[in-house]
């Protein structure tokens, strides 16, 4: 069966600190992956989405960046954290467009 | 643009009475909505599709193209129906959430 995870779970970070986020996915080839943002009364917003390896859509322009090593590896990151993003951070999959999304476990980002 | 618009952050409602979440999209071809909730301390997870109609948990959703919306609805609402629900859309994005609607079912 697939599986997604990503961690870290919690993570507590200075003002102007790198960041890197990691998901993977197993049980399952050429996924689509996301990065999504969950903030208090703004729902889910979409931060990116990749198709392929090294393939990156970024939807919202901000602070942060994304990779994608590997089928299975997406990897969420800043290079300067700004105090706005903090937040809670969910990856995400899907076997293909239209399809049924699972999500990962969720990561907490406070930016101090 | 693509949208989908949840009116009500919050909803209470005592339980036993009836729920009705309300979505409603902007698209102008034909899109494959959802529903995901989450509970305390879970993952988001699927509910239902309107594809598939299926009632989950008590749950039933029907896609109106006339109007563009899906709500959500449940006759009688449990107090483990207290979480997070957000509507989803794919059209020819990636897929897009409302805000989230938080149901509150009160003893």
């Amino acid at each position: 069966s697939q599986t997604i995870h990503q961690w870290p779970a919690t993570l507590v970070q200075p003002v102007g600190s790198p960041l890197s986020l990691e998901c993977t996915v197993e049980g399952t080839s050429n996924p689509n992956l996301y990065w999504y943002r969950q903030a208090a009364g703004r729902g889910l917003q979409l931060l990116f989405y990749s198709v392929g390896i090294g393939q990156i859509s970024s939807e919202v322009p901000q602070n942060l960046s994304a990779s994608r090593p590997q089928d299975r590896q997406f990897i969420l990151s800043s290079k300067k954290l700004l105090l706005s993003d903090s937040g809670f951070y969910l990856c995400a999959w899907t076997a293909g467009s239209g399809n049924t999304i699972y999500f990962g476990e969720g990561s907490w980002l406070t930016v101090v | 643009a693509q949208r989908v618009t949840q009116p009500e952050k919050l909803l209470s409602v005592f339980k036993g009475a009836p729920v009705e979440l309300k979505c409603n999209y902007s698209y102008s071809g034909s899109p494959e909505l959802f529903w995901y909730v989450q509970y305390s301390r879970q993952r988001l997870q699927l509910l239902l599709r309107h594809i598939s109609r299926e009632s989950i948990k008590g749950f039933t959703a029907d896609l109106n193209k006339g109007e563009t919306s899906f709500h959500l609805k449940k006759p009688f609402a449990q107090e483990e129906d207290s979480a997070m629900y957000y509507c989803a859309f794919s059209g020819n994005t990636p897929l897009v959430f409302g805000k989230g609607t938080r149901l509150s079912v009160i003893a």
